[in-house]
């Protein structure tokens, strides 16, 4: 089945530096791929998406690229800042769990510290 | 966050008793999902909707159930409470018509003692 893997956090950074944080994926067919946002206490959020291989979604600084040839989609920031510190879901949907129906990777947390 | 509600936001209840949680949205979409959210297993699929009394299980449903008599509310009943649900639970909204993209409900955090 479908499946989302993402690294192990916590992810630590001073502010300022440049942030990584890995997925890669596993599914049928051409999956749709994004990144979600959670901050302490509240639902997930929408960051950015990427719908065809090659596709880059971007917001708020972050950026990821839709690498079919690696099934990744691992997310970047130039510079963090310590209100980016949250916990970060890889996502994916329109594998072989249908359309509307998001795979979710298990999270990684990213403290950025002043 | 606007357009889908949740509550209650947080419920301490009994073990063997019945809890229903309830997912409200004013935004007339037609998918709406639960999920729980366990430390070290992110966001698992419970029970989604496609429609007004059209529901199916995900990959967690053992113990739950789920109604969806209105498109605006979508409601997860656990049968009777274990402590292995314990857990913060979500709701979700999307229309394919419109975006991909979840709008996720601000959760219910359960605790069964």
């Amino acid at each position: 089945g479908d499946s989302v893997t993402q690294m192990e956090g916590p992810v630590t950074l001073s502010e300022e530096a440049f942030l990584t944080i890995n997925c890669t994926y596993t599914a049928t067919g051409y999956p749709s791929l994004f990144w979600y946002v959670q901050y302490p206490g509240e639902g997930l959020q929408l960051l950015l998406k990427a719908t065809k291989a090659d596709d880059k979604g971007s917001n708020k600084g972050f950026e990821a690229t839709y690498r079919k040839e690696t099934t990744s989609f691992h997310l970047e920031k130039g510079s963090v800042q310590v209100s980016d510190s949250a916990v970060y879901f890889c996502a994916l949907s329109g594998g072989a769990s249908g359309t509307y129906k998001y795979i979710f990777g298990t999270g990684t947390r990213l403290k950025v510290l002043a | 966050d606007a357009g889908i509600t949740q509550s209650p936001r947080h419920k301490v209840t009994e073990t063997g008793t019945p809890v229903t949680l309830r997912c409200h949205q004013t935004e007339n979409h037609r998918y709406m999902y639960w999920y729980r959210q366990d430390p070290g297993h992110g966001l698992r699929l419970i029970h989604y909707s496609y429609g007004v009394k059209d529901t199916d299980k995900g990959e967690v449903s053992d113990g739950y159930s789920v109604s969806r008599s209105k498109t605006e509310d979508f409601l997860l009943t656990l049968e009777s409470a274990t402590s292995s649900q314990t857990s913060v639970y979500f709701c979700a909204i999307t229309d394919p018509l419109r975006d991909y993209g979840y709008t996720f409900g601000s959760g219910t955090r359960l605790t069964v003692v």
